[in-house]
Formats: structure tokens, C-alpha cells, sequence
């Protein structure tokens, strides 16, 4: 069975300070991993997610993921945040091959950047 | 370009009232449709998943079903509402045909209180 933990339930930042939202997860195999954010109100919207390739993987808004195999973690990042930032973050994951197609979501982060 | 319609955006129903949530995909062909639904700003419930017309899955037994009757049309209905189907329901599509890499496309979403 697959599954994804985002340890921290908030995160605080201030405005121009980088940010990390931490993401670890289990699956068998080699992942796909996915980072969504959330504003008030709204449905999820995909930010980036790794396949294959280079470790660093760049989406949208300026934001960033690492994976890291040997940590099973997908950490996504920012070098400076903005106030506009501040929303909820999911991190999913889906096994390569084989097993559920169904995507195993995290209980998400709230994001919070300070002005 | 593919784009997900979810209404109404909001809805205040008597308990013992019945449901239907209507969603619809464009500018693609056989997606994967999901509906969740998310308490309390957090954690998302897989409700049900459908991988073509007329085939559906459900994860959680409830009193609410799913229905597929075209190919990008997903519906979500119940016939006697509770107090506890309050929340804010999310559909979302997928690239189907096991395309695992697929990121989940959502909608806005349909904040639903039963009074």
C-alpha cells in the first residue's frame, strides 16, 4: 500500500524568507510524486511533479521540489516567499506501475507567510 | 485546452433532501473522474473514481452513489441527505489508459451544508 505523510501541520514563514513544506511517502517501487496547493475555497491545483530525471524538479509560482530516494522525500521549496503564497499544500503519490493508479494524497500543510 | 466545470458552487439543502453535484470535462477523451470530498480544510476522501461510462468505484460506503453516463460527465447524488454529508466536494479528472504520470485536474469545488 502506498502512502504519504506531511509531517507538519503548519508551516510559518516571513515574507522573503525561503520556505520548505516537508513530504515523505511509501510505494512500491519507483514513484511519481505530485505537489498541489489549495486556496480558500477553491479546488487543487497542480503545482509540478517529479517522473523521472533530475532530482530537482521546477513548477509553477517560482516553486520547487527535491526528491530524494535514499530519504523516500519530495521536500518542495521556495528561495523567498511571498505573502500571496499563504494557501494549503498536498503532496500525492502514485506508484510507476502495477498496484493502485489511484493517487494517495497527505493531509496537506498550511502555508503561512508573515509580511 | 482541458477544463473541468463543477456547480453549483454552493448549496444549502435540508437533511432529508436529495442531492445531485454535477460535473463536466472538456478537450479531452475517456479521463479517469474522481469525486472527493474535503472536511474541514484539510484532508482529502476519495469518494468515488470512474475509469469509463457506466463504471464506477466506490471507496467509502455512505449513502451518497455516482453515476457516469457520458464520457466526461460525472455525477454525484444522494436521495436523503445527512447532517454529516456537509463539506466541500471536489471533482477531478485524470489522463486515463494507466497513465500514471497524469497529475488529478480539479474543479472549484461545491461547498455543500445540510442543515
Amino acid at each position: 500500500a502506498q502512502s504519504v505523510a506531511q509531517p507538519e501541520d503548519q508551516v510559518n514563514v516571513a515574507e522573503g524568507n525561503p520556505l520548505t513544506v516537508k513530504c515523505t511517502y511509501s510505494v512500491s517501487g519507483n514513484p511519481y510524486l505530485f505537489w498541489y496547493v489549495q486556496y480558500p475555497n477553491r479546488g487543487l491545483q497542480f503545482l509540478l511533479k517529479y517522473i523521472t530525471g533530475d532530482n530537482l524538479v521546477k513548477g509553477s509560482y517560482g516553486f520547487e521540489a527535491e526528491f530524494n530516494k535514499s530519504q523516500t522525500s519530495f521536500h518542495l521549496k521556495k528561495p523567498s516567499a511571498l505573502v500571496s503564497d499563504s494557501a494549503l499544500y498536498f503532496c500525492a503519490v502514485r506508484p510507476t506501475s502495477g498496484g493502485s493508479y489511484i493517487p494517495t494524497f497527505g493531509r496537506g500543510t498550511s502555508l503561512i507567510v508573515h509580511p | 485546452s482541458q477544463t473541468i466545470h463543477q456547480w453549483p458552487a454552493t448549496l444549502v439543502q435540508p437533511v432529508g433532501s436529495p442531492l445531485s453535484l454535477e460535473c463536466t470535462v472538456e478537450g479531452t477523451s475517456n479521463p479517469n473522474l474522481y469525486w472527493y470530498r474535503q472536511a474541514a480544510g484539510r484532508g482529502l476522501q476519495l469518494l468515488f473514481y470512474s475509469v469509463g461510462i457506466g463504471q464506477i468505484s466506490s471507496e467509502v460506503p455512505q449513502n451518497l452513489s455516482a453515476s457516469r453516463p457520458q464520457d466526461r460527465q460525472f455525477i454525484l447524488s444522494s436521495k436523503k441527505l445527512l447532517l454529516s454529508d456537509s463539506g466541500f466536494y471536489l471533482c477531478a479528472w485524470s489522463l486515463g489508459a494507466n497513465s500514471y504520470n497524469s497529475p488529478l485536474h480539479f474543479g472549484n469545488g461545491t461547498r455543500l451544508t445540510v442543515t
